[in-house]
């Protein structure tokens, strides 16, 4: 079955680590995005990216880093300059085609304490 | 970026009643799409509206574009338990704009 695979579902890490939430997509969508979400607040985007070896920052990309090397892997580390780190953050792809729906992992639960 | 206002935040309904949530933009909007968020899961497509006072329907579920495409309706007729959820408008383009979603609890 095709999909998006995000692991792990719980992370806990200490204030000043760095840690990378994998994201992994067997639909062949040329668009990967990820999304943070915080208790009873809207989905913000971080980082996007449309094609390999290319990303765009969203609205809240600081203290975040992605990277695209193949087209199903976009893995975003939460860097020690996050302020705010503990949140649910979700990983979707689409076709890249206007107005294509975005089809969303299972998310990551990160908790920094 | 694009800003979309969605209202209301929270919305309590007994089983059986109807459920309405709106999304709200200051500019035009090329295309709306709506998503359903259970608790604890991810957010899953819905539907998408593309044309100027375009209606959709899914079984209980009405969606509408506004005539001048800068707002749109999401309607539940006789909630049920299974419609328990958040629901999203998003603004599509090269990214996607959330609205801030509406978390719907229905009572038995």
């Amino acid at each position: 079955d095709g999909g998006i695979t995000q692991s792990p579902k719980y992370l806990f890490r200490k204030e000043g680590q760095n840690v990378t939430l994998s994201c992994e997509q067997n639909l062949n969508h040329d668009a990967m995005y990820w999304y943070r979400q915080d208790p009873g607040q809207g989905l913000r985007l971080i980082y996007y990216s449309q094609i390999v070896n290319d990303f765009q920052k969203g609205d809240i990309a600081e203290g975040y880093s992605v990277s695209r090397e193949k087209k199903e892997s976009f893995p975003l580390t939460v860097t020690s300059a996050q302020k705010n780190p503990t949140a649910f953050y979700l990983c979707a792809s689409s076709i890249y085609r206007e107005n294509s729906p975005l089809h969303f992992g299972n998310g990551t639960r990160l908790t920094v304490t | 970026g694009q800003q979309v206002m969605q209202i209301p935040q929270y919305q309590h309904v007994q089983e059986g009643e109807d459920f309405t949530t709106y999304c709200n933009s200051s500019t035009t909007l090329s295309n709306i799409q709506w998503y359903k968020q259970r608790p604890g899961g991810h957010p899953v497509f819905l539907i998408q509206l593309v044309k100027s006072g375009e209606v959709k329907k899914q079984k209980r579920l009405t969606f509408q574009f506004g005539e001048a495409k800068k707002n749109s309706s999401l309607h539940i007729t006789a909630t049920q338990t299974t419609d328990v959820g958040t629901y999203f408008c998003a603004v599509t383009g090269n990214q996607f704009y959330f609205g801030t979603g509406t978390s719907l609890t229905v009572i038995p």
